[in-house]
């Protein structure tokens, strides 16, 4: 059975630090591109970021370049995603989800359960 | 402003059909297949419809996907109170992106 469980999500001042993981189990991890996925209060989704099974493409959204960045240790079978200067628009649940896609298309077959990250002060 | 529009509400009694719509342009919807997703209340988003069509396993027929140009549209036949959910079209942008619709509430009278 194919799991995602994420993790490291928690209350982070203006300007923080916070580092999600994404345990995968069920499948073989080190052939399947990963993204994040974040859903803000009562709000629609917005795709985060992207990485390819070899981690030789990575993307991310314009509302997070520069500050974010994902990363995946094939030999855990994990993903993360390590969020610097984060802001109170950053606030939501993050989740990842296993893409199948191929040459360009994004299929996400898979979501773990989401992990709420609270930017306050 | 989500980049693929779709409305944000339907609904229509139990049994009945509803069409949920999903509007891009050339550099998304127009030259890259969509899948559908389904988020029940509370829960993670689920896979609906790939491909612009396809239905992965165990997903009934009831639910059913087309493309057209720079549009997509998911079908849902003989509705369920279970079905009441939020909607959501995907796909890849030119960009080197994914794109999300804004999500479409679903309510069965």
């Amino acid at each position: 059975e194919v799991q995602l469980v994420e993790s490291g999500g928690g209350l982070v001042k203006p300007g923080g630090s916070l580092r999600l993981s994404c345990a995968a189990s069920g499948f073989t991890f080190s052939s399947y591109s990963m993204n994040w996925v974040r859903q803000a209060p009562g709000k629609g989704l917005e795709w985060v970021s992207y990485i390819s099974s070899s981690s030789r493409y990575i993307y991310y959204a314009d509302s997070v370049k520069g500050r974010f960045t994902i990363s995946r240790d094939n030999a855990k079978n994990s993903l993360y995603l390590q969020m610097n200067s984060l802001r109170a628009e950053d606030t939501a649940v993050y989740y990842c989800a296993r893409d199948t896609g191929y040459g360009g298309n994004s299929i996400f077959d898979y979501w773990g359960q989401g992990t709420l990250v609270t930017v306050s002060s | 402003q989500s980049v693929l529009t779709q409305p944000p509400s339907v609904s229509a009694a139990p049994g009945q059909k509803v069409t949920i719509s999903c509007s891009g342009s050339s550099s998304n919807i127009g030259n890259n297949y969509v899948s559908w997703y389904q988020q029940l209340p509370g829960t993670a988003p689920k896979l609906l419809i790939y491909d612009n069509e396809k239905r992965p396993s165990g997903i009934p027929d009831r639910f059913s996907g087309s493309k057209s140009g720079t549009s997509a549209t998911l079908g849902i036949t003989g509705l369920q109170t279970g079905d009441e959910a939020d909607y959501y079209c995907g796909t890849w942008d030119s960009s080197l992106s994914v794109v999300f619709g804004g999500g479409t509430k679903l309510t069965v009278l």
